[in-house]
């Protein structure tokens, strides 16, 4: 039973072309984040959400909007992708409202590759 | 702003213990230390919060001084499964975990 989920795996796409990643976790938590892991496996914070509404928002380009229909679920769509964006991206949870004592728990990631 | 981690790489082999730090230039509430195998997500092995306490995992612990803004994890007779990139996140109350460097192990039989 899979804790936190995402869709796609992989992606595949060209420079310029528009893609969403979906996440979904079914703990129950209450704050939902993206993060960017890039070649060099740095690993850095994107957005957070808490019950749907934005919390955290790093300095990323506005081609990158987080969705969250509910709790549950918090959507990525990138527009006019360039080849940096490359990367793979990972959603995680945690039950934590504000603050953060608690552990997060990460999905599968989503390898993104721009050619 | 991202806290540095040492060494950036450990080869062991199977018994053998290792110390991973994990330095911030800012000031700490609380450092959380991840594992993450290769292909895989991070996986979650502790938080230590303010107060200089020291936690235990099995045979991986941490050691958390606020004052030094440091952190260390300590891996006893290590094990195979202990191979991956450990990572520290730190947290200055600012809502978000800033991950450091990474650090890579690999434990050899």
């Amino acid at each position: 039973d899979t804790a936190v989920s995402q869709t796609p795996k992989y992606l595949v796409t060209q420079m310029g072309n528009d893609k969403s990643i979906k996440c979904e976790q079914n703990l129950g938590h209450d704050t939902m984040y993206w993060y960017k892991q890039d070649s060099k496996k740095f690993l850095k914070i994107m957005f957070s959400y808490n019950n749907k509404e934005l919390i955290i928002n790093e300095t990323v380009p506005n081609r990158f909007s987080p969705k969250s229909p509910d709790k549950a679920h918090l959507n990525l769509h990138i527009n006019s992708l360039e080849l940096g964006d490359s990367a793979v991206y990972f959603c995680a949870s945690s039950q934590e409202g504000q603050g953060i004592s608690d552990e997060q728990f990460f999905g599968p990631g989503t390898r993104l590759t721009v050619l | 702003q991202q806290p540095v981690q040492s060494p950036q790489a450990v080869i062991l082999r199977e018994g053998e213990d290792a110390v991973i730090n994990c330095s911030s230039s800012k000031a700490l509430y609380s450092v959380h230390w991840y594992r993450q195998k290769h292909g895989e997500a991070p996986v979650f092995l502790m938080i230590l919060l303010k107060g200089g306490e020291q936690k235990g995992h099995e045979k991986i612990s941490a050691s958390f001084n606020e004052k030094k803004q440091q952190s260390s994890l300590y891996l006893t007779a290590s094990q195979l499964s202990y191979s991956g990139t450990y990572f520290c996140g730190t947290d200055g109350l600012t809502d978000k975990l800033i991950f450091g460097t990474g650090t890579r192990l690999q434990v050899f039989p």
